[in-house]
């Protein structure tokens, strides 16, 4: 079975750009998270996704990120414009509902100059 | 306070030791806890459940206590493969988010 696929890998970027990470579930997940992880810390959600519909989005810095996820099944975390603090692992994640286990993708690394 | 605390380590242990992580939650009211592995670089994996009875899954065991909001992970016999940070996870809220610790970092040596 494929996993969750996200691109691009790696994102080297100057601070007030702009930048947008892709995601694409496991096949028929309905959730979908995006989180934020810094060097030396966990995870931390930024939005969750069910199907087309957002169920938290409580930690997103809605002054500059931006999510969506169109038909419930791809979606796209933009961030517009960048700031050095930005600088981060964006991780991407399905389950088949908010109770199934999570399976997390490779991650985009962005590194904001 | 932190919600989920972990001692970032690093702990640095020889082959075949026993190795213990320890992690403490704030919300009372959490329902599901996990552990997950994550290897340097890479994503996130679970690694276990964590139930009130006590799991194990065999060099791992899990432990929960709800009183004292602590949760535990042993490792027996460790592996050099065993080297990686393990994350404590508390899921809870309203919408069943998952909480993540900063992680234990366990650098296993030959």
């Amino acid at each position: 079975e494929a996993g969750v696929a996200q691109s691009p890998r790696y994102k080297i970027i100057e601070k007030r750009q702009s930048v947008a990470f892709w995601c694409n579930p496991i096949s028929g997940h309905a959730t979908l998270y995006w989180y934020q992880q810094i060097l030396g810390q966990g995870p931390k959600l930024l939005i969750q996704f069910q199907n087309n519909g957002v169920v938290d989005d409580s930690q997103l810095p809605k002054d500059r990120f931006s999510a969506e996820r169109l038909k419930g099944v791809d979606s796209t975390l933009k961030i517009q414009p960048a700031k050095l603090e930005d600088s981060a692992v964006y991780l991407c994640a399905s389950s088949g509902t908010f109770y199934n286990e999570q399976f997390f993708g490779p991650g985009t690394r962005l590194t904001v100059l | 306070r932190k919600e989920v605390e972990q001692d970032p380590g690093p702990f640095n242990v020889p082959e075949g030791a026993t190795v213990a992580f320890n992690c403490t939650y704030s919300n009372s009211a959490s329902q599901s806890f996990f552990w997950y592995r994550q290897d340097c670089r890479k994503e996130p994996k679970l690694l276990m459940s964590v139930y009130s009875s006590g799991n194990e899954d065999g060099r791992f065991t899990a432990q929960l206590n709800r009183a004292s909001q602590y949760i535990s992970l042993l490792i027996r016999d460790s592996k050099l493969s065993d080297s990686a940070t393990y994350l404590c996870v508390v899921r809870g809220g309203a919408t069943n988010k998952l909480i993540f610790g900063t992680g234990t970092l366990l650098a296993v040596q030959p």
